[in-house]
């Protein structure tokens, strides 16, 4: 499989607890994006990293959130004493920027649910 | 900040109407996306329009941007099932290079055999 992928798809979580998202882009895509997406609302960016270096995260995401892209190669979106409101679906998205085309790859997202 | 609205918000059609779905920006576009959203899942790429005026077309989904850079709409040409999702249209926040894709909240299409 060539796509983007998350993992896991799904979580269920007691509120302040702590919770990690994975996401493996295309191989070759240099650029990785993080959303949240709420129930009738678009995705709503988090943050991007190009390489390993994360080059903007949104005012949007407190201090709880954290993410990494280690070796350029896959991230992790962490998520610390998550509150009833971080309920979402996660998104990630990669990009190959020198050849930006405006295309995201998406993955099919990994859905918080915070009881 | 840059923000996408979009209208309508939701949008039943019966199989084999055409329809359109407009999305407006309060700022000039640089770059703007339509992508389609099945429920629940990912989003996958449409097109990306960049010039004034420029329009394009993948089998029954044209898109067109205005002159003033400013709106665009998304038109499908008898419509099928197939094409039941939501529809969300994005745009580039840095108008010299492609970073960050905000976008709209969405239209909602269903198609009714």
């Amino acid at each position: 499989d060539t796509g983007v992928s998350q993992d896991p798809r799904h979580k269920i979580t007691k509120r302040g607890q702590n919770v990690t998202f994975r996401c493996d882009p295309i191989s070759e895509h240099n650029r990785l994006y993080w959303y949240r997406q709420t129930l009738g609302q678009g995705p709503e960016f988090l943050t991007y990293f190009q390489n390993e270096a994360q080059l903007e995260k949104s005012r949007l995401l407190s201090d709880r959130f954290s993410a990494e892209r280690p070796k350029g190669s896959f991230s992790t979106l962490e998520i610390q004493r998550t509150e009833q409101g971080d309920s979402a679906m996660y998104l990630c998205a990669s990009s190959l920027a020198a050849t930006h085309t405006g295309e995201l790859f998406f993955g099919e997202g990994s859905r918080l649910t915070v009881l | 900040s840059q923000e996408l609205e979009q209208s309508p918000q939701s949008l039943i059609v019966q199989e084999g109407k055409n329809l359109t779905i407009n999305c407006t920006s309060s700022k000039t576009l640089y770059g703007l996306y339509w992508y389609k959203q099945k429920y629940g899942e990912g989003l996958i790429f449409l097109m990306m329009l960049q010039k004034g005026g420029e329009e394009k077309s993948h089998e029954k989904i044209t898109a067109k941007l205005d002159e003033k850079k400013q709106q665009s709409s998304l038109h499908i040409t008898a419509s099928q099932p197939s094409h039941a999702g939501i529809y969300l249209c994005g745009a580039d926040q840095n108008q010299t290079s492609y970073d960050k894709v905000i976008f709209g909240p969405g239209t909602s299409l269903s198609v009714i055999p």
